[in-house]
């Protein structure tokens, strides 16, 4: 089956911090990945995806790319902001197989100090 | 536009007590999709609409959830018979198609289910 692991929480860091978060996922077909995250008090919101191999995903400062051979998709930031706190989730859908769902790792939550 | 609206937002129900979730997808969207997240996990599908068919219900747990989505727009989730394990945000999606090459799903704000 399809499955999303993702580098157990919390994670502490200071303003200005990088940022990793590791995901890794077994999957029976080809999939696309997404990071989620989800802010304090609100809803899931798409954080960014890649479909294919080698490619980069990204959106408001954050990075993460698709690696096949290593089935995984870091997510990373230089330089964080008291603004990211928020729990992050990888997640992966395998397009055309049917239901499309998204398959999410446990998340991690990320708590940023001034 | 509007994004993904789900109501309530809060829900207590008492054990046996039957409950109905509802969700309003983004205008135009194909695709509907419920999914329940436990607290302190990651959300876990429970079934997926293409217009009104339902076309996979897997992630159903039991025989006591049941989902519709009778015109192909609103989606409500049905529990019957409420038990202490049913607890959790239930969440709502929607895509504009069919998922193919990583359409993007947009989440409503979830209900959360307390079974007392």
């Amino acid at each position: 089956g399809n499955s999303v692991t993702q580098m157990e929480g919390p994670v502490t860091l200071s303003e200005e911090a990088f940022l990793t978060i590791n995901c890794t996922y077994t999957a029976t077909g080809y999939p696309s990945l997404f990071w989620y995250v989800q802010y304090p008090g609100e809803g899931l919101q798409l954080l960014l995806k890649a479909t294919k191999a080698d490619d980069k995903g990204s959106n408001k400062g954050f990075e993460a790319t698709y690696r096949k051979e290593t089935t995984s998709f870091h997510l990373e930031k230089g330089s964080v902001q008291v603004s990211d706190s928020a729990v992050y989730f990888c997640a992966l859908s395998i397009p055309g197989a049917g239901s499309y769902q998204l398959t999410f790792g446990k998340g991690t939550k990320l708590s940023v100090i001034p | 536009g509007a994004g993904v609206s789900q109501s309530p937002r809060y829900k207590v129900a008492k054990r046996g007590q039957d409950v109905a979730l509802r969700c309003d997808p983004i205008s135009g969207h194909v695709s509907l999709f419920w999914y329940q997240q436990a607290l302190g996990q990651g959300p876990e599908f429970l079934t997926y609409f293409q217009n009104e068919a339902q076309l996979d219900k897997s992630g159903l747990p039991s025989d006591r959830f049941f989902a519709e989505r009778p015109e192909g727009s609103v989606s409500t989730l049905k529990i019957q018979r409420t038990q202490q394990e049913d607890s959790a945000v239930y969440l709502c999606a929607s895509s504009l198609e069919g998922g193919l090459y990583g359409d993007t799903q947009y989440f409503g704000p979830g209900t959360r289910l307390t079974v007392l």
